[in-house]
């Protein structure tokens, strides 16, 4: 049972454009965290959102976690080559376990 | 230093072979974790140490073996692995304060190939 999805799966977008990534479940989560994983290396955190409705910005990303702490999105305007990579969240519960999402592979071409 | 290491970036072995993954973190962490990660695939947890203390085996076979010497390092000893356990393998910290701004920083991982 996955128990955070993420759409879509897969992404391929010019330097550029905007876009969106959703983390979505059905189950509560005391926070959530995003990472950025580049092929053959380990994710890198990026930020962890922990109130309802909050709102993060690192620079050109910003991180939404939903008011009911169920769902979480990350939106990157103007997306520049650098940021491809495979967006993971990650969602920690109230029994301090982790839960992965099934990751976004964004590609973005000059 | 917000830092994890790994050791070795590269493994290849054979599927006789004894080995050990090595990882280390300087952040007073008590918390440390080991995952695999299939390409393109989200990572599956492994293991979790808790104040050197085995506390989560996600039913992983007996060819891998954690331990954990103290609460700098983590290892996972590998012997009679398939071709199927070539893959990424994480290590992970925390510092465990509990839910909810417990945060998990990775390591660079080990590359394994089984032959």
């Amino acid at each position: 049972t996955q128990l955070l999805e993420q759409s879509p799966q897969f992404l391929s977008i010019q330097e550029g454009e905007n876009l969106t990534v959703y983390c979505n479940s059905s189950s509560v989560f005391s926070s959530l965290q995003w990472y950025r994983q580049e092929p053959g290396e380990g994710p890198v955190l990026l930020v962890t959102v922990v109130t309802g409705g909050e709102v993060k910005k690192l620079k050109r990303l910003t991180f939404q976690f939903g008011d009911a702490r169920k769902d979480s999105s990350l939106h990157i305007t103007a997306a520049q080559p650098g940021d491809t990579g495979l967006y993971l969240c990650a969602g920690l519960n109230n029994f301090n376990k982790f839960y992965f999402g099934s990751g976004t592979k964004l590609n973005v071409k000059p | 230093d917000t830092e994890v290491t790994q050791t070795p970036k590269h493994l290849v072995m054979g599927m006789t072979n004894k080995k050990s993954l090595k990882c280390e973190q300087h952040m007073g962490h008590r918390a440390m974790y080991w995952y695999k990660q299939k390409a393109k695939k989200p990572p599956e947890l492994m293991f979790v140490y808790s104040y050197e203390k085995l506390s989560i085996n996600e039913s992983v076979p007996s060819r891998f073996s954690p331990e954990c010497p103290n609460s700098s390092l983590l290892n996972l000893h590998l012997h009679a692995l398939q071709p199927e356990d070539s893959a990424l393998y994480l290590c992970a910290s925390s510092s465990r304060t509990g839910p909810p701004y417990n945060e998990q920083f990775f390591g660079p991982g080990t590359r394994l190939t089984v032959l």
